[in-house]
């Protein structure tokens, strides 16, 4: 069975600093694109950022460029998201999703970024 | 970027009701479009892919059709697990990759 269980989300003030996590389990992790996707309480699904299957190509929306960092390690089947200088607009649950062009998403974890 | 405007945003239809909810690109994307379901406090699953095909296991009701910028979801024989919000997502444009705004079915 397919697998991707995000962790990390928390509770931030704006500026602030966190990472994410997703343990991928049930398939090849090396052989996908991974990719992280967001939803903002109440709106519709946004792609946040894709990594190549061997990590050496990124891929990011405009609105996190600079901020956020996708990372994978392959040999724990690992995938991560480093996010810096939030903003309460990042506020979303973030899922990480196995693709490039098409997606399957994990449940979830929740970054809330508020004063 | 890729700009996908689904219609309706909502709709209320009936338990064996067929329904269609229409997706139109910014500009051509051949076929390549997706469709998901999100049901409600779940993550979205992927039910079309390359426009017409199907994900294994989803069930024949749903279909897809369309090429170049106007795309359809069919729902035919609507069951009550259908009920949720559909999205739209092209991968033509590889960056960015965008979603739909999505369409929420609705029991009437």
């Amino acid at each position: 069975e397919v697998r991707l269980v995000e962790s990390g989300g928390d509770l931030v003030q704006p500026g602030g600093s966190l990472r994410l996590s997703c343990a991928a389990s049930g398939f090849a992790f090396s052989s996908y694109w991974m990719s992280w996707v967001r939803q903002a309480p109440g709106k519709g699904l946004e792609w946040v950022a894709t990594i190549k299957k061997d990590g050496s190509e990124e891929y990011y929306v405009d609105s996190v460029k600079g901020r956020f960092s996708i990372s994978r390690d392959n040999v724990q089947n690992l995938l991560y998201l480093e996010m810096k200088g939030l903003r309460p607009e990042d506020t979303a649950v973030y899922s990480c999703a196995r693709g490039r062009n098409s997606f399957f998403w994990g449940q979830g974890t929740l970054v809330t970024v508020s004063s | 970027d890729i700009q996908l405007t689904q219609s309706p945003s909502s709709l209320s239809a009936s338990v064996g009701d067929s329904v269609t909810i229409t997706c139109r690109a910014s500009q051509s994307i051949d076929t390549s479009l997706n469709w998901y379901q999100q049901r409600r406090g779940k993550a979205p699953e992927l039910l079309i892919y390359a426009a017409s095909s199907s994900q294994s296991g989803v069930p024949s009701r749903f279909s897809g059709e369309g090429i170049g910028r106007e795309f359809t979801l069919t729902i035919s024989r609507l069951q009550p697990e259908d009920f949720a919000t559909y999205y739209c997502q092209q991968s033509y444009s590889f960056t960015p990759i965008t979603f739909g705004q999505g369409t929420r079915l609705e029991i009437k």
